[in-house]
C-alpha cells in the first residue's frame, strides 16, 4: 500500500491528452513539493518534472505538472507511441521522515 | 554529464548480506544526497534511503534496523548494505542522485535526477 495514491492505468490514443493523479495528505504533497517519474520497459525511471511544476533540461513541454492542496497531477499532450511508460509521483513525507512513491500508472497509447 | 554506475552481487542466500557500490562519475559529489531505492519484480518504487556528502543519513522506516548507507568521497562511491535478506528483498536496485532545490521551514523540494543503471539482486536457497 503506497503512502500516495495513483490510479493504476491510464489510456489515451496517438495525439490526445492524459492526465495522471497523485494523491496524498497535508504531510506529504500539500507542504513539500512533487516530483514526477517515466520509467519505460526494461529501463531506470526518469525525472519529468520537479518542484511540482518544472521541467528539466531535454524534458518537452508536452509534459507538465501541478498541484492543489493534496493532490499533484501529471499531464500530458500530444501523446506519442514512446510515452507508454510508467509514471511515478514521489515526495517528502514530513510525519514518515521518509521519501514516499504513489503505486505508478501505466499509460497505453493505444 | 553525470553518470551513476552500480555494482555488487546478485545472486544472494537467505540472512546473508547485500551490497552493492554506485559510482559517480562526470560530476561533482559534494552538495547532493545520494540515494537507495528498490523496486520488486513489477511492482513499484520504494526508497530505502540516503546519505548526504558529509555521511548524514536518512533510512526507510521500514528498512532502518537492516540498512547502512556509507559514502567515500574519495572514490567518489556511495554504498548500501541491507542485512539478513529474505526473499521479499528480490528487488532491482537503483541508484539515484537526489537534488535538493528548496528547503524551507515547512517544505521541501528534492528529486532524483539521475540514476544508476539498476542491479537485479535475488535471494533465494
Amino acid at each position: 500500500q503506497s503512502v500516495l495514491t495513483q490510479p493504476p492505468s491510464v489510456s489515451a490514443a496517438p495525439g490526445q491528452k492524459v492526465t495522471i493523479s497523485c494523491s496524498g495528505s497535508s504531510s506529504n504533497i500539500r507542504n513539500n513539493y512533487v516530483s514526477w517519474y517515466q520509467q519505460l520497459p526494461g529501463t531506470a525511471p526518469k525525472l519529468l518534472i520537479y518542484e511540482d511544476n518544472k521541467r528539466p533540461s531535454g524534458i518537452p513541454d508536452r509534459f507538465s505538472g501541478s498541484k492543489s492542496g493534496t493532490s499533484a497531477t501529471l499531464g500530458i499532450t500530444g501523446l506519442q507511441t514512446g510515452d507508454e511508460a510508467d509514471y511515478y509521483c514521489g515526495t517528502w513525507d514530513s510525519s514518515l521522515s521518509a521519501r514516499v512513491f504513489g503505486g505508478g500508472t501505466k499509460l497505453t497509447v493505444l | 554529464q553525470v553518470q551513476l554506475q552500480q555494482w555488487g552481487a546478485g545472486l544472494l542466500k537467505p540472512s546473508e548480506t547485500l551490497s552493492l557500490t554506485c559510482g559517480v562519475f562526470g560530476g561533482s559529489f559534494s552538495g547532493y544526497s545520494w540515494t537507495w531505492i528498490r523496486q520488486p519484480p513489477g511492482k513499484g518504487l520504494e526508497w530505502i534511503g540516503e546519505i548526504n556528502h558529509s555521511g548524514s543519513t536518512n533510512y526507510n522506516p521500514s528498512l532502518k534496523s537492516r540498512v547502512t548507507i556509507s559514502v567515500d568521497t574519495s572514490k567518489n562511491h556511495f554504498s548500501l548494505r541491507l542485512s539478513s535478506v529474505t526473499a521479499a528483498d528480490t528487488a532491482i536496485y537503483y541508484c539515484a542522485r537526489t537534488t535538493t532545490t528548496v528547503v524551507t521551514p515547512t517544505s521541501v523540494a528534492a528529486s532524483l535526477d539521475y540514476w544508476g543503471q539498476g542491479t537485479l539482486v535475488t535471494v533465494s536457497s
